[in-house]
């Protein structure tokens, strides 16, 4: 498995429309996540912290699952503003020498009118 | 609270000719990353600084790619010889603590023709 992985998407909604997103990790020790928001031309910025009892801001709720090493991004009544990539991020490998934050190659979200 | 800054914004640069991006954190955080973004990719880690020192620089290309930050504060990524494929954004970031979230400057966007 991959240290992290995300399905790139296109997710294609229209306003209104609740849309969840997952992220798996390799890392089993893993004990920080994050979800950044990415729109384009831009920086990441942080989103969310991702904890183990879940965690809800807003329109926004992200959840942890040990079990089965995902995490997820709930979205409910989207709005156009909500269009970028969502960028799932995972601490680092095991063996990895530092503690560099690794992630995921995104997932683009659409909200049209 | 100032944010973490990068200069240039932009760069287009001849394959084979040098290259160098500048990087001012976040005051008072101790670790600072370089981060290579290329399109439609999330953020790879090339180099990680604790203070002055490296703590983990197995990503970044060596023979090519190189990084100081000489008295714990900010820090200079350079490339010489350039590559097309160094085509991409070099996102430098900051945090306090390990594991916390990461801070991003705006990125600086590099163009290998």
């Amino acid at each position: 498995r991959k240290e992290v992985e995300q399905d790139p998407g296109p997710f294609n909604v229209p306003e209104g429309a609740t849309v969840a997103f997952n992220c798996t990790y390799s890392n089993s020790a893993s004990q920080s996540f994050f979800w950044y928001r990415q729109d384009c031309r831009k920086e990441p910025k942080l989103l969310m912290s991702v904890y183990s009892s879940g965690n809800e801001d807003g329109r926004f709720t992200a959840q942890l699952n040990r079990a089965s090493q995902y995490i997820s991004l709930l979205i409910r009544d989207s709005k156009l503003s909500d269009s970028a990539t969502y960028l799932c991020v995972v601490p680092p490998r095991a063996n990895q020498a530092g503690t560099a934050l690794i992630f995921g190659k995104g997932t683009t979200l659409s909200v049209s009118s | 609270e100032a944010g973490v800054a990068q200069s240039p914004r932009y760069k287009i640069i001849e394959k084979r000719q040098s290259v160098a991006f500048w990087c001012n954190p976040i005051s008072g955080h101790a670790t600072l990353y370089w981060y290579q973004q290329i399109l439609g990719q999330g953020p790879k880690l090339l180099i990680q600084f604790q203070n002055n020192g490296v703590v983990d620089d197995s990503q970044l290309p060596k023979d090519r790619f190189s990084a100081e930050r000489l008295k714990g504060v900010d820090s200079t990524l350079k490339i010489q010889p350039a590559k097309l494929e160094d085509s991409a954004v070099y996102l430098c970031a900051s945090n306090w603590a390990e594991n916390s979230p990461l801070h991003f400057g705006n990125g600086t966007r590099l163009t290998v023709t």
